[in-house]
């Protein structure tokens, strides 16, 4: 059982261009998110989807786009990159987003430096 | 709106010793808290979590934390501990926001535990 995989594990990127993070969980969850890790700050949530064809915005969703085609997938798109977001980035998933007592269970993150 | 407070970024405790650390919140309306642990170059784990009930909760790797409705805690606590406990532990409240539940997490907190 994968659980969640992510990729690139890391990426050096150039400022300006456009970046996709992939993240696939094999576990049928409904919600999915993604979260970007800074040093003092702890996780912050960027975007969510409680189910496949919807999502929603997080703390910090500027300049962050996603979509959720179906239940497994839920790529994350930087369109134009820029030194701010270099960050490392996890996805995470969880049964149901609309249920509370929800665990979330954590890919193994992308550190994406942008130069 | 919701929010997590982790006082100490960093805790250093002796191998054998026992081991606090802290977390406050802060929310409308029930607090549903986790923990998850975050150890060198990988994705969070989940650890614990109170829903209701019994104030006190027993996690994964000897862990259990202590709810306190008066004093809007969860602190995380272990008996005697380990040097593999050492890694950075996050504290998480979910509450409702728009109809979903969406947790948000404190800035975490390093954990040295020394032999």
């Amino acid at each position: 059982i994968a659980g969640i995989t992510q990729a690139p594990t890391s990426q050096i990127l150039a400022a300006g261009r456009r970046m996709t993070l992939r993240c696939t969980q094999d576990m049928r969850h409904n919600a999915m998110y993604w979260y970007r890790q800074d040093l003092g700050l702890g996780l912050r949530l960027i975007h969510y989807s409680n189910t496949a064809g919807t999502t929603g915005k997080g703390e910090v969703p500027d300049g962050y786009s996603v979509s959720r085609a179906n239940t497994d997938d839920f790529p994350l798109t930087l369109a134009s990159a820029v030194p701010s977001q270099t960050s490392v980035y996890f996805c995470a998933s969880s049964v149901s987003g609309l249920t509370s007592t929800d665990t979330q269970y954590f890919g193994p993150g992308t550190r994406l430096t942008v130069l | 709106a919701q929010s997590v407070a982790q006082p100490e970024d960093q805790v250093n405790v002796a191998e054998g010793n026992p081991l606090t650390v802290k977390c406050t919140y802060s929310v409308s309306g029930n607090p549903y808290l986790f923990w998850y642990v975050q150890y060198p170059n990988r994705g969070l784990q989940f650890l614990l979590k109170y829903i209701t009930g019994d104030n006190l909760v027993k996690g994964s790797y000897g862990f259990e934390a202590e709810f306190n409705k008066s004093q809007t805690s969860f602190h995380l606590k272990k008996p005697s501990a380990l040097v593999s406990d050492s890694a950075l532990y996050f504290c998480a409240v979910s509450a409702a926001t728009g109809g979903s539940y969406i947790p948000t997490f404190g800035r975490g907190t390093s954990l040295i535990v020394h032999p």
